[in-house]
């Protein structure tokens, strides 16, 4: 499975759109991007993915360039229940097995 | 709620003692998984069953023995474990272990201190 970089951290003002972003420049044509997230203690939490378009839900958006080679998750209004651990995963097209990063820790100040 | 439900929460065991770890789910779905999140570490993935069958285990030492009697449930026998096991268990469920396009949905985790 194609690897993922994203940086360590970063933070945001409540209220403010949260963009995070991940690097993927390996990935192959029939491999998904995921996004799951993690808050303290608890277990990662599912919030989008995506193959070649742009997706949105109820929870974020997903924004993946032309190229495929890299995207942003988009929190339109972070709260402050959105700190959390947000990992950015290629998921395989032959199975789905999820291989985590260290994500990118998001802080949401208030 | 995500409907998988881990028991215990937490759990603090001696190395000579055996234990295990339950997970279930009611989401229908037919492939489930255990991972192990140390402190600091990534999650890394520990075994996965699909229908019943156990389709991957990663290199997983022996004094940790899973069971999967269907594909609601999901156990983890521990025995003779080393202060390194503790950490955060975590087990997840998918609709089944083919394709991309299983989202996995995870259970809150049972915190384990061996002593």
């Amino acid at each position: 499975d194609a690897k993922t970089t994203q940086p360590p951290s970063m933070d945001c003002a409540e209220g403010r759109a949260a963009n995070l972003p991940c690097n993927h420049s390996t990935i192959s044509g029939n491999e998904y991007v995921y996004w799951y997230r993690q808050i303290h203690s608890q277990g990662p939490q599912y919030i989008i993915h995506g193959l070649k378009n742009n997706e949105t839900n109820e929870m974020a958006s997903l924004i993946i360039t032309e190229d495929r080679k890299s995207s942003t998750l988009i929190l339109p209004h972070a709260t402050l229940r959105d700190t959390a651990v947000y990992y950015c995963i290629v998921v395989s097209g032959a199975n789905s097995k999820l291989t985590f990063g260290k994500g990118i820790t998001l802080s949401v100040r208030p | 709620e995500t409907g998988v439900t881990q028991t215990p929460r937490h759990l603090v065991m001696g190395m000579t003692n055996k234990k295990s770890l339950k997970c279930e789910q009611h989401l229908g779905h037919n492939a489930m998984y255990w991972y192990k999140q140390s402190a600091k570490k990534p999650l890394e993935l520990m075994f996965v069953y699909n229908f019943k069958e156990q389709t991957e285990n990663n290199s997983v030492p022996s004094r940790f023995s899973p069971e999967c009697p269907n594909s609601s449930h999901l156990f983890l026998h521990l025995h003779t474990l080393q202060p390194e096991d503790s950490a955060l268990y975590l087990c997840a469920s998918s609709q089944d272990g083919q394709g991309p396009k299983n989202i996995q949905y995870f259970g809150a985790g049972t915190r384990l201190s061996v002593l």
